[in-house]
C-alpha cells in the first residue's frame, strides 16, 4: 500500500505567520509519530500519537507548538507564530503501534521561515 | 534520558572495502536497535534491525550488538558508491503504559564510500 505521505512537501513563510503540516499515516499503523531536522543535526523527536491521543506533549519545543490526529489517521502538526529558528525539515513516521515496531518515514515537509 | 552516540565523520572508505558504523548508548535498558539510512535531501529509511546479542546478517549489511558493553556496530561489505549517506542508529522505543519515546537518534555517522 501507500507509504507515509506529508503535505505540504515545502513551506516558506514569513516570521509571525501561522503553518500547518499534514501528515497521512500508512493505512492501518495506529502509531504516528512527529520529528523535526534541522540543517545538518540529528533527528529530534517531538510528539507521538497512538490513536487520537498523545500522552507526552513534553517534546514540543515551546507552546506555540500544538498536534491532533482525528480519526486515528491524519494529524496535522500547527506551528503558531514561526520564528527562523523553526525552520527546518518536519518528518512524519508511522508504526503498527507504540513501543515496538519500525516506524517509517514520509518524505518530510521543508519548513523556510523568513 | 536515552543517550546515543556516533562518529558524525565523515567516514571515508575505498569503494570495496567494509565500511564499520558504530553506535553507543547510554541506556542500560535498551533490548533492540534500529540501523536507518538517511540519503542527502532524502527521508530516513530502515536497514536493519537487531534485538539479539551477536550478529545479524542481511546481504552486504550486518549489525552487531553487544548489551554487555552497550554498543551496536553496522558493517557494510563491499561497499559502493550507492552506500554514501548518513546511518543513524536508535534503541527501540518502549511503551511504559504511561508514554512512551519516539526514536532517540544518534546524530548520525556521514559515510563517503569512494570510487
Amino acid at each position: 500500500g501507500a507509504g507515509v505521505s506529508q503535505s505540504p512537501s515545502n513551506k516558506v513563510t514569513e516570521k509571525g505567520k501561522d503553518v500547518e503540516l499534514r501528515c497521512d499515516p500508512i493505512s492501518g499503523h495506529t502509531a504516528l509519530y512527529w520529528y523535526r531536522q534541522s540543517l545538518g543535526q540529528g533527528l529530534e523527536f517531538l510528539i507521538y500519537f497512538q490513536g487520537n491521543s498523545a500522552p507526552d506533549k513534553s517534546g514540543l519545543p515551546s507552546d506555540r507548538f500544538s498536534a491532533e490526529r482525528t480519526g486515528g489517521s491524519v494529524s496535522t502538526l500547527t506551528i503558531q507564530r514561526t520564528q527562523q529558528e523553526d525552520s527546518a525539515v518536519y518528518l512524519c513516521a508511522s508504526s503498527l503501534a507504540t513501543g515496538s515496531g519500525t516506524q517509517y518515514f514520509g518524505p518530510g515537509t521543508r519548513l523556510l521561515v523568513l | 534520558q536515552k543517550e546515543v552516540e556516533q562518529n558524525s565523520g565523515p567516514l571515508s572508505v575505498p569503494e570495496g572495502a567494509i565500511a564499520s558504523l558504530n553506535c553507543t548508548y547510554s541506556d542500560r535498558g535498551s533490548q533492540s536497535f534500529f540501523w536507518y539510512r538517511q540519503y542527502s535531501g532524502k527521508s530516513p529509511e530502515l536497514i536493519m534491525f537487531i534485538y539479539s546479542n551477536g550478529d545479524k546478517e542481511d546481504g552486504r549489511f550486518t549489525a552487531q550488538l553487544n548489551k554487555a558493553s552497550q554498543y551496536v556496530s553496522l558493517l557494510i561489505r563491499d561497499s559502493q558508491p550507492s552506500d554514501s549517506a548518513t546511518y543513524l542508529c536508535a534503541p527501540e522505543g518502549r511503551y511504559s503504559g504511561g508514554g512512551a519515546d519516539g526514536l532517540t537518534f544518534g546524530k548520525g555517522t556521514h559515510l563517503i564510500i569512494q570510487p
